[in-house]
């Protein structure tokens, strides 16, 4: 049974850049969602994808959107990177219909210079 | 809004001992998830133990359980028999009631566990 996986597993990018992170949900789930995990901190909630359409966002700004596709995996887009963006991207995958419990990938670590 | 607070920023065991994880939350909901995840150095968050709030069983999960306290909204992690593989990050989550679908996780800081031999 294959779990979350995400890529690329590291990537390093300069400001003003744009990025795409990859994540494909555990076999059976058909939510996804991202967190974004800085250093020594706590992750925070970006949004989650359920049916291909944005179900929640936390309190991040425009330059961050997504995109699920029919087969549930999902695509984190950044946009005009700031150097505030370097942290470790997590994402989650769950049951629509059943799941307030999430299970993560091993995340992308992004390092803006 | 509701908010996890973790206050032992690190702490350390001896390896076989017990050791006990604190973790507070404040909401207004009735009913919720709260969780445990391990976070070890190769970063990969795992589930470690799940407690629903209108559960008043506490969960275990082998060496693992929690000692939930609603009324006062505590939530400690109580790891038995501690071994080396359980050094890592530790982070306290909630969740509200996932009736509408609404299921975003809001964590703790986390607490820092060294396991020694």
């Amino acid at each position: 049974d294959a779990g979350v996986t995400q890529s690329p597993t590291h990537l390093i990018k300069t400001r003003g850049q744009q990025v795409t992170l990859r994540c494909s949900p555990k076999s059976g789930h058909d939510t996804v969602s991202w967190y974004q995990q800085a250093l020594g901190q706590g992750p925070q909630f970006i949004f989650q994808y359920y049916e291909e359409e944005e179900r929640q966002r936390g309190n991040f700004p425009d330059r961050f959107s997504g995109h699920q596709f029919p087969n549930y995996s999902s695509e984190l887009n950044v946009n005009a990177l700031l150097l505030g963006d370097s942290a470790l991207y997590l994402c989650a995958s769950s049951s629509g219909q059943t799941g307030e419990t999430q299970y993560f990938g091993p995340g992308t670590r992004l390092l803006v210079l | 809004a509701q908010t996890v607070t973790q206050s032992q920023p690190e702490m350390s065991v001896q390896e076989a001992e017990t050791v006990t994880l604190s973790c507070t939350y404040d909401t207004s909901e009735s009913n919720y998830y709260l969780f445990w995840y391990k976070q070890p150095p190769s970063r990969q968050m795992i589930l470690v133990i799940r407690q629903e709030a209108y559960k008043q069983q506490n969960a275990t999960e082998n060496r693992f359980s929690v000692n939930f306290q609603k009324a006062a909204k505590s939530f400690s992690l109580k790891i038995s028999d501690s071994q080396l593989g359980d050094t890592a990050m530790y982070f306290c989550a909630f969740t509200k009631d996932f009736s509408g679908g609404y299921n975003k996780l809001i964590f703790g800081a986390g607490t820092r566990l060294a396991v020694h031999p």
